[in-house]
């Protein structure tokens, strides 16, 4: 079974509104970190914000936050007020504290496009 | 965060040569991985790189293919030898600051290789 699950390949968003990135996960580890990664076009992969298994309030980054369901095993990303610049891939990834020697798994990425 | 470069940002290559792939990290970090990520794909794991020993492979990467050096806490490079064009990827470095196995990974700004 996959570990990192984004089922949305592509999304679009009108500029100033909010959109919601899925990604759903997969470990029976208690300590994991999740996070999300920005990737524009030149192929750089930017952090954006992170959420660790043990935090008991949702993580937030200016613009971003992550909505942690913890019983649901998902971390969907929310960016408020969306900016043309925001047009990227997308990347869910998770790190194990237990298990996989510290190495990150990622998800397939969303295609976010934001429109004018 | 750490500051991570790469060189080259970018190759054009013929196929049956070598590329070496430096990364250089702003401080002493304790892991540093490589990934490659082909066109439209997700990151794949290439080897962890350890410092002062042998790099620890993924499956489906070996050695002779991409040999691996990590002379110390802040450099790491990647050779992807006996080039094909199904080579051409973006190749990442990434590290790992503090240690702790749930916490950030940071990359760097990615090698685009084009193998002809």
């Amino acid at each position: 079974a996959q570990k990192i699950t984004q089922t949305q390949p592509g999304m679009f968003v009108q500029e100033k509104e909010a959109v919601t990135l899925d990604c759903t996960y997969d470990t029976s580890d208690p300590s994991y970190g999740l996070f999300w990664y920005k990737q524009p076009s030149s192929g750089e992969m930017i952090f954006l914000i992170y959420q660790g298994s043990y935090d008991q309030q949702n993580a937030t980054e200016g613009r971003y936050s992550l909505n942690f369901q913890k019983a649901r095993k998902s971390a969907n990303l929310v960016i408020s007020a969306s900016q043309l610049g925001d047009s990227a891939m997308y990347f869910c990834a998770m790190r194990e504290g237990n298990t996989n020697a510290g190495k990150s798994t990622f998800g397939d990425g969303t295609t976010l496009t934001v429109k004018p | 965060s750490a500051v991570i470069s790469q060189k080259p940002s970018r190759d054009i290559c013929q196929r049956g040569t070598s590329l070496t792939i430096q990364c250089q990290v702003d401080s002493q970090v304790t892991m540093m991985f490589w990934y490659r990520q082909q066109p439209g794909q997700s990151l794949t794991l290439i080897a962890t790189a350890n410092q002062g020993s042998e790099a620890t492979y993924e499956s489906g990467f070996v050695i002779d293919k991409f040999p691996i050096s990590r002379p110390n806490l802040t450099f790491s490079t990647l050779t992807v030898s006996n080039m094909s064009p199904e080579d051409s990827s973006i190749y990442l470095c990434s590290v790992d600051k503090s240690g702790g196995l749930t916490d950030t990974q940071y990359f760097g700004p990615g090698t685009r290789l084009t193998v002809l």
